[in-house]
């Protein structure tokens, strides 16, 4: 019973730069949701996809950017990278749009040098 | 916007005492609150969640109780075991939007 699969684990970028993170959520799961977790503090959310649309934005500057695919999967980029870029991205999995158990992957641990 | 609030932010307890987190949140349609546990270097992992529509949830050790009235839910935790230590973090949607706004999370500490 896989999860929620995340790749890379582990990723270091230099600023300027763009970076492209992926999810593939939950077998039979709709929903993915993108969450920045910044070291010590909790998820911040980013963007929701369901059905291969956006369906919800964070407050996060146009840098970012995902899609979903019709498979489920998803992708997060994130272009000009900046020091301040460097998180734990997280992303999570749920069934359909409506609020219910979200799963989260293991994360893409990104650092900007 | 919808706020979600912790407290407190550290814990310390001694093996086989409770402990207790409170959340509160700002909005008013909120109808799902779910509680998540991060252990250092791990993915934050649900562990327990309620609908506005129930006051009270148990799952073995682990409770959550709603006062929707108050804008509070909170986390109890009976018989801790060191393997409970970890950040805990309660989330709750805004009134426009299905994503959630995370609390900033409750370090716990179990001491044997």
């Amino acid at each position: 019973d896989a999860g929620v699969t995340q790749s890379p684990t582990h990723l270091i970028k230099t600023r300027g730069q763009h970076v492209t993170l992926r999810c593939s959520p939950i077998s039979g799961h709709k929903s993915v949701s993108w969450y920045q977790q910044v070291l010590g503090q909790g998820p911040q959310f980013i963007f929701q996809y369901y059905e291969k649309e956006e369906r919800g934005r964070g407050n996060f500057p146009d840098r970012f950017s995902a899609r979903q695919f019709p498979n489920y999967s998803s992708e997060l980029n994130v272009n000009a990278l900046l020091l301040g870029d460097s998180a734990l991205y997280l992303c999570a999995s749920s069934l359909e749009i409506a609020l219910t158990e979200a799963f989260f992957g293991q994360g893409t641990r990104l650092t900007v040098v | 916007g919808e706020n979600v609030e912790q407290h407190p932010s550290t814990l310390s307890v001694q093996e086989g005492d409770s402990a207790v987190i409170k959340c509160t949140y700002s909005d008013s349609a909120s109808n799902y609150f779910p509680w998540y546990k991060q252990e250092l270097g791990k993915r934050p992992q649900l562990i327990i969640d309620i609908r506005s529509n129930v006051g009270e949830k148990k799952d073995q050790r682990i409770a959550v109780t709603l006062n929707k009235t108050a804008k509070h839910f909170s986390l109890h935790i009976t018989e801790t075991q060191p393997e409970d230590s970890a950040v805990y973090f309660c989330a709750a949607p805004p009134d426009y939007g299905q994503n959630f706004v995370f609390g900033p999370g409750t370090r716990l500490s179990v001491l044997p």
